[in-house]
């Protein structure tokens, strides 16, 4: 069974540019997380996909931050413009029930 | 905030078991207690959790205090790839996200 997936692994770009980070959950995982962690806090909860519905966003930190799952299939979430201090490890995670999840190898988005 | 509390740092023997104490003292009786490792740049790994009886997979064992208040989680034969950042979190299942704290940064040495 392939793990959680995520796309790019690493992103540098440019203040007020856009970036679109993707992660593919576990095949059959309705539950897809995103949580993200800036240098030098802890991990935070950004939001909670049940299939294609936002189950929980309470975690967005502003409305730069979009996320989708389009047919409940993969996620994307994009930033728009980045700031400097959304620079940070952005990981995804997906779960069948509400047990353990599972967890990509994040994306390191770099804004210089 | 997390509810937990953990220390920062531990080290342990090779081949040692690893005890990694963990305080949730304000638990509520519907709330689990899972464990989590994040290896240095890798995301974080699900290793067991419970509710009020102790716990064994083939990971680790979970140990849970009769009142509650307290957890260890124990790797029973500590290798160098277990040395990572540990976290306990308290979890309602109501409520899908997981808080983390800072973690126990656990040091394996040979």
């Amino acid at each position: 069974e392939a793990g959680v997936t995520q796309f790019p692994s690493h992103s540098v770009i440019e203040k007020g540019q856009t970036v679109t980070l993707r992660c593919d959950p576990i095949s059959g995982h309705d539950n897809l997380y995103w949580y993200r962690r800036v240098m030098g806090k802890e991990i935070k909860f950004l939001l909670h996909f049940v299939k294609e519905s936002k189950q929980d966003e309470s975690g967005m930190p502003n409305n730069r931050f979009l996320a989708e799952r389009t047919g409940g299939t993969y996620s994307t979430l994009k930033v728009q413009p980045a700031e400097l201090e959304d620079s940070g490890v952005y990981f995804c995670a997906s779960s069948r029930l509400y047990y353990e999840q599972y967890f990509g190898p994040g994306t390191r988005l770099t804004v210089t | 905030d997390a509810k937990t509390t953990q220390p920062p740092s531990m080290d342990c023997a090779e081949g040692r078991a690893a005890n990694l104490p963990c305080n949730h003292s304000t638990i509520s009786g519907n709330e689990y207690v899972y464990w989590y490792r994040q290896i240095h740049s890798q995301g974080p790994q699900y290793i067991i959790h419970g509710l009020k009886n102790n716990e064994t997979n083939e990971m680790a064992s979970l140990i849970i205090t009769e009142d509650r208040k307290s957890s260890t989680l124990i790797l029973p034969h500590a290798t160098l790839r277990d040395t990572a950042v540990y976290y306990c979190i308290v979890r309602v299942d109501s409520n899908y996200q997981l808080i983390w704290g800072a973690g126990t940064k656990l040091i394996i040495k040979p």
